[in-house]
Formats: structure tokens, C-alpha cells, sequence
């Protein structure tokens, strides 16, 4: 089935430097993605809606400066934390929709990025 | 506003046992979709179900089995013969059908962790 892939799985860092995470729809083109935040023990909330050619559309209280989104292209979304701080630390998850699964809601789940910043 | 409740936050049984998981959920909208993920410790969120607000037709898969009551807004998760490689946090979420913005992506419950003992 499709499969969406995120890279790296987990990735340490320094306080103060940038950290990108990349999300890649391996078996459809993805004119959406979603990047999901999950704190330990947390639910998942959604931080930002990805546009294919557009700007992301950020959740309320999302800082679009510090979570740089790009999708370049339609197989391709990237999640930039820019100068990353300890509470940035969490599990970051993104998700695809398969445009022939519209009429269905198919979402795909990416294997999910852990930040950890030191 | 769309809103999904596990009530549940933490939950032990033995081996063998039979659990239920439950979901509630709010919404304003007449076309939406309801899902159940597992997700385990290792992180990446597994599918399990997605069902349409018209098809109200409780689902057998294996041990798995779901109770969707649109008269309660309930999706109700059901193991039988529970079993140890089914500890995990599972969660409940809640799509609209839309497309376009942050239509589409899910809503989720805080989610129940699942503890099975031997």
C-alpha cells in the first residue's frame, strides 16, 4: 500500500542550531501533507497544513518562523526547527493524503522524526 | 468544534482478557471519519480502522472489533483474547471529509495506554 517515509527517525542536536525533518510520499503524489507534534505521553496536534506550491497553513499558537514548512514538490515536504531549544524536543509525525483516496479520507502516517535538543 | 474523548487514560488487564476502549467524539458535520491508530513504543502510528459517518455497521477484524453508535458519537475499540503484543497507547481521531485547508486532517483523542500482563 502507499507508504509515507520521514527521515531522520531520530535526530540530537545542540541547543541553537536547525534541524530539518523531510517527508516523502513514496507511492503517490501528495498535494497535502500534515506535520503532527507529539509531546511524551501527549496526543498528537496538528502544527501545520503543507501546500504543494503554496505557503503552509500554521495551527493558532504554531510559530511559522521557528517551524520553516516547504513542499517543493509533490512528493516532498520539509519541516525545518530553527534554532532548536530543549522544548522543541518531541516526536514530530507527518502524514499524507493519497489524492485517490479523497473520497475515503485515507491518510498515510510517516514513521515519525524524535528530536532531542540538548 | 471537532473534539475526540478517550476517557480512558490508562488501562491493565491480564492475558486473555477482553478490553474495550472507548471513543466519543464531537462534531457539527454530517460526513466525517472516524479511525482507530496503535500506536507502540516505538512510535510509528499504526492503522487500524477508518469508518464513514454512514456506515454504522460494527467491524470484525481477528480479535479486533469496533462498535460505531452515531446516537451516542461513540466509536468503541474492542480486543478479545487480549494478548501481551497488544500493549500500546491506541488512539481515537476524528476527520472531517472536506478538502482544502485543515480540512482533512484528524483530530485526535489524548489516547488509552493499553497494558496487557502475561
Amino acid at each position: 500500500g502507499a507508504v509515507v517515509s520521514q527521515h531522520p527517525s531520530w535526530v540530537i542536536c545542540k541547543s541553537g542550531t536547525s534541524v530539518k525533518i523531510e517527508c516523502r510520499s513514496l507511492d503517490f503524489q501528495a498535494t497535502t501533507m500534515f506535520w503532527y507534534r507529539q509531546f511524551p505521553k501527549q496526543s498528537l496536534m496538528l502544527m501545520a497544513t503543507s501546500n504543494e506550491g503554496s505557503k503552509a497553513t500554521y495551527e493558532q499558537g504554531v510559530e511559522k518562523d521557528k517551524f520553516l514548512i516547504n513542499h517543493a514538490s509533490l512528493t516532498l515536504s520539509t519541516l525545518t526547527v530553527t534554532s532548536a531549544h530543549p522544548e522543541d524536543s518531541s516526536f514530530y509525525i507527518c502524514s499524507a493524503r493519497d489524492p485517490s483516496g479523497l473520497a475515503t479520507g485515507e491518510l498515510f502516517f510517516g514513521e515519525g522524526s524524535r528530536l532531542t535538543v540538548l | 468544534a471537532q473534539k475526540v474523548t478517550q476517557a480512558q487514560t490508562e488501562i491493565s488487564v491480564v492475558e486473555k482478557e477482553d478490553v474495550t476502549l472507548d471513543c466519543v467524539y464531537e462534531t457539527r458535520d454530517t460526513t466525517y471519519y472516524l479511525f482507530w491508530y496503535k500506536q507502540p513504543p516505538s512510535g510509528e502510528l499504526v492503522f487500524l480502522i477508518r469508518r464513514n459517518s454512514f456506515d454504522e455497521q460494527n467491524e470484525i477484524s481477528g480479535r479486533y472489533s469496533w462498535n460505531f453508535q452515531k446516537s451516542t458519537s461513540s466509536f468503541n475499540f474492542t480486543i478479545t483474547a487480549s494478548q501481551v503484543v497488544d500493549s500500546a497507547v491506541y488512539f481515537c481521531a476524528l476527520s472531517e471529509a472536506g478538502w482544502g485547508g485543515s480540512q482533512g486532517n484528524l483530530i485526535f483523542g489524548k489516547g488509552t495506554k493499553l497494558s496487557v500482563k502475561p
